[in-house]
């Protein structure tokens, strides 16, 4: 089965300054990568996604960038704010309706005012 | 949107209770509803997936007869928590992708449940 590794589990960064988050996937037929954020006793929330037919996607502050044939996804996250301090999580699937979603181990981040 | 509701937010039972958690999907068919496990500070782990009118598939090292899954109709799916003890203690959330077919539309997760066995 899909096995996806996420890095690091914790970042502390700047207000303002970006942050990345990192993720492996094992599974080369997994086609369809969502990036979570996750508040304290909350639904997961959907912050941006990709397929495997782009390389790279963008809304606002946010991004993630895909690498298909290294089997790698990237979260960046620029101008961050002390609101943007949550649990975020990368997973993957299928892009089928059946699929089940497979998750990185998240990744606390903290922005410091 | 496509919307999951799940019921209760929270519950806390005695242990060698069973508690009753609800998926409901308002506004899609969900032939398949997924159910994670959640304990604190880490990932969410897929337990089983629940087919409308067939056995729910289980993940490896998930007791089926202790997890009872029941997807009776295409918008609601139950997971019952049976003899409940102290470690089955977690945050239980349900999720269903509406069906694919031209719509690009992620996964939508329920509200889950916080479950605290004493």
């Amino acid at each position: 089965g899909e096995n996806v590794e996420q890095h690091p589990s914790t970042l502390s960064v700047q207000e303002g300054d970006s942050a990345v988050i990192k993720c492996t996937y094992s599974d080369s037929a997994s086609n369809y990568f969502p990036w979570y954020k996750q508040e304290l006793g909350k639904r997961p929330q959907l912050i941006i996604d990709i397929r495997s037919n782009v390389g790279e996607k963008k809304d606002q502050r946010i991004a993630v960038t895909l690498n298909k044939t290294a089997k790698h996804f990237s979260l960046h996250i620029t101008e961050t704010q002390p609101e943007d301090s949550a649990v975020y999580f990368c997973a993957a699937s299928l892009e089928t309706s059946g699929s089940r979603l497979t998750f990185g181990e998240g990744t606390q981040l903290t922005v410091n005012p | 949107g496509a919307v999951v509701s799940q019921h209760p937010s929270w519950v806390i039972c005695k242990s060698g209770t069973s508690v009753k958690i609800e998926c409901r999907s308002l506004d899609f068919q969900a032939t398949t509803m997924f159910w994670y496990r959640q304990f604190p500070k880490q990932s969410l782990m897929l337990m089983a997936t629940s087919n409308e009118g067939s056995k729910a598939t289980y993940e490896q090292g998930v007791e089926k007869d202790k997890f009872l899954i029941n997807h009776a109709s295409l918008t609601l799916s139950t997971l019952t928590v049976t003899s409940a003890h102290p470690e089955d203690s977690s945050f239980y959330i349900c999720s269903a992708r509406p069906p694919f077919g031209g719509i690009n539309y992620g996964y939508t997760f329920g509200s889950g449940t916080r479950l605290t066995v004493v």
